[in-house]
């Protein structure tokens, strides 16, 4: 069981261009989480996603962010128009589907490290 | 009212030691408290969780004291090992939810001295 992968693991960006996420949730897992950490600070949630739908993007700024977790592959953060502000730890983590889904089964992924210059 | 408030923001033990992390809550729906391990450049570690219907639970040399009237929950780590040099992470989530979107707190570094 490889966990939850995340790919790239570091990312530099100039500002104004884009950055793609990708996260691959661990097997048998339907249920897939973004949060953001910004130096210093704790874990930020940003979306939750089911296969091909967006359950909560409450945490997602307005602008500038989007995520999907298609049908196949892997779920994707994208980031366009990057700002330096944007320099953060992206975290995915995964959970079963099912009754016992919840924040008890949640595993995270080693996270990409986004740096804007 | 949907903040978990951390603290101490840094920490240092001697080995052997005591360690406490302490957190706080305002959301009386929150009933599922996890703290986390995260060690440089690595995602956070489920280490140990709560239910709000127990005082206190234990791991190995992990425990978890909950004050559900005080709304606060801490973190002691007995017998400080340099190998729990970490930052630990304590978080809450609603379970009517059921998801797991978690509202963390701010993080302690803690080191433990040798």
């Amino acid at each position: 069981n490889a966990g939850v992968m995340q790919n790239p693991r570091h990312l530099v960006r100039r500002r104004g261009q884009e950055a793609r996420l990708r996260c691959s949730p661990m097997k048998g897992h339907s249920h897939v989480y973004w949060y953001r950490q910004l130096p210093e600070e704790g874990l930020k949630f940003m979306v939750y996603l089911q296969k091909e739908n967006i359950i909560d993007e409450s945490g997602m700024p307005k602008e500038r962010f989007s995520a999907e977790f298609p049908k196949e592959g892997p779920s994707i953060l994208r980031i366009q128009q990057v700002v330096r502000g944007d320099s953060a730890a992206y975290f995915c983590a995964s959970s079963p589907p099912g009754a016992t889904s919840g924040a008890n089964v949640l595993t995270f992924g080693a996270g990409s490290r986004l740096t804007v210059l | 009212q949907q903040q978990v408030k951390q603290s101490p923001q840094s920490l240092i033990v001697q080995k052997g030691g005591i360690s406490i992390i302490n957190c706080a809550y305002e959301n009386t729906a929150f009933d599922y408290f996890p703290w986390y391990q995260q060690f440089p450049g690595k995602g956070p570690a489920l280490l140990i969780a709560i239910r709000p219907d127990v005082s206190e639970k234990k791991e190995g040399r992990f425990t978890i004291s909950f004050n559900k009237s005080a709304k606060q929950f801490s973190l002691h780590i007995m017998d400080s090992q340099p190998g729990d040099s970490a930052t630990y992470f304590c978080a809450a989530s609603s379970g009517s939810s059921n998801t797991g979107k978690l509202i963390f707190g701010q993080g302690t570094t803690l080191q433990v001295k040798p």
